[in-house]
């Protein structure tokens, strides 16, 4: 069965200082990893992936996330936090074998604040 | 561009009650499709998902149920609802599954409350 840890309920960084939302996974085979973020009262928003090649993946609006086989880490960095950033982000993974792991699975999420 | 639509936004139903809740998309051809709750604003449980019409695939035993009656359009129903089925209801498409690994896109959701 895979699985994803988001170990952080909710993460304090002040605007203008980098940030990190930790996700941890497990699966079978390969895994191929995503990050999204909910507004209030929406749906989620796609910001990146990882499927293979380079560790470090580009999103949308500045973010990045870094891929960390020996860890089994695929953790969300920004360099420089925004007010508007403040969301819930969530991480999912999905494995390339084993019964079930073409359906992604999801953390509980993150709340990230970002404070002024 | 695709677009993915729900509606209602917001419903209020009695426990007992039916429900239908529809999703569509737009712009894409042969979408895979998938229904999600959310509780209490977090985690996401995959409820059914579908590869193709008449297709669907359900993921939790429950009193809901859901239909595919045409390529783009994805219907999620309950014949009685009970309280614990209040939640925020999303659905989600993606290109279909083959040697690429697609992500997948949401509606704006559903908030269901049922009293």
């Amino acid at each position: 069965a895979q699985s994803v840890a988001q170990p952080e309920d909710q993460v304090n960084v002040a605007e203008g200082n980098p940030l990190t939302v930790k996700c941890t996974y497990s699966v079978s085979g390969n895994p191929y990893l995503f990050w999204y973020v909910q507004y209030p009262n929406r749906g989620l928003q796609f910001l990146l992936k990882y499927i293979t090649g380079d560790n470090l993946v580009k999103g949308s609006y500045g973010f990045e996330a870094e891929f960390n086989k020996s860890q089994t880490s695929f953790h969300l960095k920004k360099p420089s936090a925004l007010v508007s950033d403040s969301a819930l982000y969530f991480c999912a993974v999905r494995g390339d074998s084993g019964a079930g792991s073409y359906q992604l699975t999801f953390g509980k999420g993150t709340k990230l604040s970002v404070i002024p | 561009s695709q677009t993915i639509h729900q509606w209602p936004a917001t419903l209020v139903q009695p426990v007992g009650s039916p429900l239908s809740l529809e999703c569509t998309v737009e712009g894409t051809s042969n979408p895979n499709l998938y229904w999600y709750r959310q509780a209490a604003g977090r985690g996401l449980q995959l409820l059914f998902y579908s590869v193709g019409i008449g297709q669907i695939s359900s993921e939790v035993p429950q009193n809901l149920s859901a239909s595919r009656p045409q390529d783009r359009q994805f219907i999620l129903s309950s014949k009685k609802l009970l309280l614990s089925d209040s939640g925020f209801y999303l659905c989600a498409w993606s290109l279909p599954s083959g040697r690429i690994v697609n992500e997948q896109y949401f509606g704006p959701g559903t908030r269901l409350t049922v009293t």
